[in-house]
């Protein structure tokens, strides 16, 4: 079974430039989440969308970040413009679950190295 | 104050070692309980998921929870280098299905 890819895997921009990455989830998979890990950190939860509905964004900076998913499937993320401090690993997960499951395992892919200069 | 604490290390053991790895928490909404290892520059993947209170164990990993201290642990038998990562605590209330991380503990075990 193939995992959850990205891409780009590393990126480096200047601030206020604008930038967006991808993600395909694992095939079947109802609920897509995006996460922001920066150095030293664990992952933040961003933005959840379960299908292409979104169901969690509460800490998704939404003055510069924007995010979608087409049919259901792929999504993209997108910084605009960019800041010093979006420096940080961008990760996006997948789980099965259409609905509820608390204990859904979520499944990671290796992230995008966003670096801001 | 944080909703999920975890000691960053990094902890250097030599190999064969027992480690143990605890993560404490505020919020008793959290009821599943999860440790995800992260290599350098992969994403996380699952290692042990425990829901509400109780023991797990698998192979060489066993995860602990005590819902009355907050405290969740992982024991690590027989450290193996390969066992050399950043080791996450996750943690899900039963009303979101996002994880809410520690900042992960870096773990190093000598050969």
């Amino acid at each position: 079974e193939a995992g959850v890819a990205q891409s780009p895997r590393y990126k480096i921009i200047e601030k206020r430039q604008s930038v967006a990455f991808w993600c395909n989830p694992i095939s079947g998979h109802a609920t897509l989440y995006w996460y922001q890990q920066i150095l030293g950190q664990g992952p933040k939860l961003l933005i959840q969308f379960q299908n292409n509905g979104v169901v969690d964004d509460s800490q998704l900076p939404k003055d510069r970040f924007s995010a979608e998913r087409l049919k259901g499937v792929d999504s993209t993320l997108k910084i605009q413009p960019a800041k010093l401090e979006d420096s940080a690993v961008y990760l996006c997960a997948s789980s099965f679950a259409p609905s509820g499951g608390g204990g859904d395992e979520q499944f990671f892919g290796p992230g995008t190295r966003l670096t801001v200069l | 104050q944080k909703e999920v604490e975890q000691d960053p290390g990094p902890l250097s053991v030599p190999e064969g070692a027992i480690v143990s790895l605890n993560c404490t928490y505020s919020n008793s909404a959290f009821q599943y309980f999860m440790w995800y290892r992260q290599y350098s520059r992969k994403g996380p993947e699952l290692l042990m998921y425990t829901y509400s209170s109780g023991n797990k164990e698998d192979g060489r990993f066993t995860a602990q929870v005590d819902k009355s201290s907050k405290y969740i642990s992982l024991f690590i038998r027989d450290s193996q280098p390969s066992d050399s990562a950043t080791y996450l605590c996750a943690l899900m209330d039963t009303g979101r299905r996002a994880l809410t991380f520690g900042s992960g503990t870096r773990l190093q075990v000598q050969p």
